[in-house]
């Protein structure tokens, strides 16, 4: 079997901080972003997305950062819950019919 | 909305057999998706179908992997003949504009 894997970075914050979690994306030409998340045994969740055209984008205790420059995104989450624990990935658009290439992916932990 | 519907849940199969997993994406949705999760790689992108047309099929890892699309309601991945370096997680994903929204995919096991 397999005996190494991928090593997820993990964030561990406590119930009710922001929680911040960052991604660099490959490509210059992408043009939108996509922040999942994903509980275990279950598939990728969409949370929001970012057109490249935009820089910020906010949801429902959720905020979305472009930095085209540095191809930089990030996902900041707002007085984080235990329900929020599961892995986040980010996914940029490469090349047409909404093909989205992901990032490795963070473990978010929240603590009570 | 049922959202993507996959079948099976979980697959158990010996090496050398055929394994077939199916895929319902998202009524009207008009891009499907199957994509491979693995603890060593990540999530994969394997194939991708634009009404029906696959479009990419770069990802597929070997020509034991085949994907069809016989309609806009229906797609399946095949596996012949399966090896146990094929277990993952598949994950079969459907877009219309925003996003791609997935499947509860299919865990695979090859023993």
């Amino acid at each position: 079997g397999e005996s190494v894997g991928l090593h997820l970075p993990t964030l561990s914050v406590q119930e009710g901080d922001n929680s911040i979690i960052n991604c660099a994306y490959s490509n210059s030409a992408s043009d939108y972003f996509i922040w999942y998340k994903q509980e275990s045994g279950k598939g990728p969740q969409f949370i929001i997305d970012i057109r490249s055209n935009m820089d910020k984008r906010q949801g429902q205790r959720v905020t979305v950062l472009l930095n085209k420059t540095v191809k930089h995104l990030s996902l900041q989450i707002a007085a984080t819950q235990p329900g929020d624990s599961a892995v986040y990935f980010c996914a940029e658009r490469n090349g047409g019919y909404n093909k989205l290439i992901f990032g490795a992916g963070t473990r978010l932990a929240v603590h009570p | 909305d049922a959202g993507v519907i996959q079948s099976p849940r979980h697959e158990v199969t010996e090496m050398g057999q055929e394994v077939t997993l199916r895929c319902k994406p998202i009524s009207g949705h008009n891009s499907l998706f199957w994509y491979r999760q693995t603890m060593m790689r990540g999530l994969e992108l394997l194939i991708y179908f634009n009404n029906n047309v696959p479009i990419d099929d770069s990802g597929m890892p070997e020509d034991r992997f085949s994907a069809k699309m016989p309609n806009a309601s229906f797609s399946t991945l095949k596996i012949q003949p399966s090896e146990p370096r094929d277990s993952a997680v598949y994950f079969c994903a459907s877009s219309l504009r925003r996003g791609a929204f997935f499947g509860q995919g299919t865990r695979l096991t090859v023993v």
